[in-house]
């Protein structure tokens, strides 16, 4: 079966600085995977996703993400944070082929200080 | 744009009372979902539907039952709502992928969530 580790369940950083939000999945086959934000007091919405070629993905407000299928990690970065990337990160693994269903990790919480 | 909406922001609910949770998407996707987010424990899949009148079981179905009369619509509901049942929840849909690999390429598309105490 597969699964979802976030390894880190709250990062604090301070403004400019870089980050990396840790993610492990475990998986016999090839897989599709994603990253989700939840600004606070919203639904999730789709930062990423990574379905083949290029192992480097690039999103939206300046995120990127690298997979590596040797060590089964798909690590979300970004080399300079603001504010208001202030949210949980949700990463995501797509189990099945006709309904969309998602496993996801349990979340992490990114913290940006002045 | 796809718009995920659901029908309260907000809910406060006394123990032993029917809950409806209604989720509605203009998208004509396929599948819907419903979740529900706790701290610590990330998304846990309740039901999801794959086609009108259709539903099947997710990791934590106990005490929740679904409904999809119409393409658009999936509602959740808690039959007699029990104090562990406060919590965030989250309605989704996507597309169904028609490709040949064994998982589907789409993202779900989110609503705003609904935060329901139950005291």
């Amino acid at each position: 079966a597969q699964s979802v580790t976030q390894l880190d369940s709250q990062v604090p950083v301070f403004e400019e600085a870089p980050v990396e939000l840790r993610c492990n999945y475990s998986s016999s086959v090839s897989v599709y995977l994603f990253w989700y934000v939840q600004y606070p007091n919203q639904g999730l919405q789709l930062l990423l996703k990574y379905l083949s070629g290029s192992t480097l993905v690039k999103g939206i407000n300046g995120f990127e993400a690298e997979f590596n299928k040797s060590q089964t990690s798909f690590h979300l970065r970004k080399p300079s944070v603001h504010i208001s990337d202030t949210a949980e990160y949700f990463c995501a693994v797509s189990v099945d082929n006709q309904g969309g269903k998602l496993i996801f990790g349990q979340g992490t919480e990114l913290s940006v200080k002045p | 744009d796809v718009k995920v909406t659901q029908s309260s922001r907000y809910l406060v609910k006394r123990t032993g009372e029917k809950v409806f949770l209604e989720c509605v998407q203009d998208m004509d996707h396929e599948n819907m979902f419903w979740y529900r987010q706790d701290p610590g424990l990330g998304l846990r899949l309740i039901y999801f539907s794959y086609d009108v009148k259709m539903k099947e079981k997710g990791d934590i179905p106990e005490g929740y039952s679904v409904s999809r009369e119409k393409k658009e619509r999936f509602s959740l509901i808690l039959e007699s709502a029990s104090t562990n049942q406060t919590s965030m929840y989250l309605c989704a849909s996507s597309p169904t992928d028609l490709g040949f690999s064994p998982f589907s390429s789409y993202e779900q598309y989110f609503g705003p969530g609904t935060r329901l105490t139950v005291t």
